[in-house]
């Protein structure tokens, strides 16, 4: 089945130490975005690229870097983990400009010690 | 500033009830809402949106622009709809907005 894949599905971390969650899909989608998700509450969107055009959000902390090598690929870097970025983090891909229906992964769950 | 409202936490119904599970969101443009859900050890996945008119697993909204709202219903609730909701606002380009959800239980 095509679909959105994320490894690992929970990745622990420790304070200030670097980590890397992967994405990765099969639908063959333009687009890929990557949102934190806290405790009870609503998905935030980080930054999305649009084949290689990566779009920050406003809000997004410099500490957050993402890269896409290829289209079935994305990688969501946390340069210096704070106890705060302990969040579950949601890969979704969407065919080109219809950006409101999304297919999302399965997650990630970070902690962070 | 756009923002998008679901004023409840937890909805519990028992089966077999109607259910509504309400959004109520703010943008100045002309709005693209869906709602997704997410059930148990599942990912979130799109249930309905708003410009197809269509009934999914039972389910409808209605896009109210006086109101701005987009309230999910069911007439009759079953156990398996058993999930979190989230009410979403497309606002164009690729930013979507979503709402903090509705955890949906049915109770037998």
């Amino acid at each position: 089945d095509a679909m959105v894949i994320q490894n690992p599905r929970y990745q622990v971390t420790q304070f200030g130490k670097p980590v890397t969650l992967s994405c990765s899909q099969t639908l063959n989608h333009n687009v890929m975005y990557w949102y934190q998700q806290k405790s009870s509450q609503a998905p935030k969107l980080l930054f999305h690229y649009y084949d290689k055009d990566f779009n920050n959000e406003a809000d997004t902390p410099d500490n957050f870097q993402s890269r896409r090598p290829n289209t079935s690929f994305c990688f969501l870097d946390i340069r210096s983990p704070g106890l705060g970025d302990a969040a579950m983090y949601l890969c979704a891909t969407s065919r080109g400009m219809e950006g409101g229906e999304q297919y999302f992964g399965p997650g990630t769950r970070l902690t962070v010690t | 500033a756009q923002r998008v409202t679901q004023p409840e936490k937890l909805l519990s119904v028992f089966k077999g009830a109607p259910v509504e599970l309400k959004c109520n969101y703010s943008y100045s443009g002309s709005p693209e809402l869906f709602w997704y859900v997410q059930y148990s050890r599942q990912r979130l996945q799109l249930l309905l949106r708003h410009i197809s008119r269509e009934s999914i697993k039972g389910f409808t909204a209605d896009l109210n622009k006086g109101e701005t709202s987009f309230h999910l219903k069911k007439p009759f609730a079953q156990e398996e709809d058993s999930a979190m909701y989230y009410c979403a606002l497309h606002t164009g380009g690729f930013k979507t907005i979503f709402g903090a959800g509705t955890r949906l239980f049915v109770k037998a």
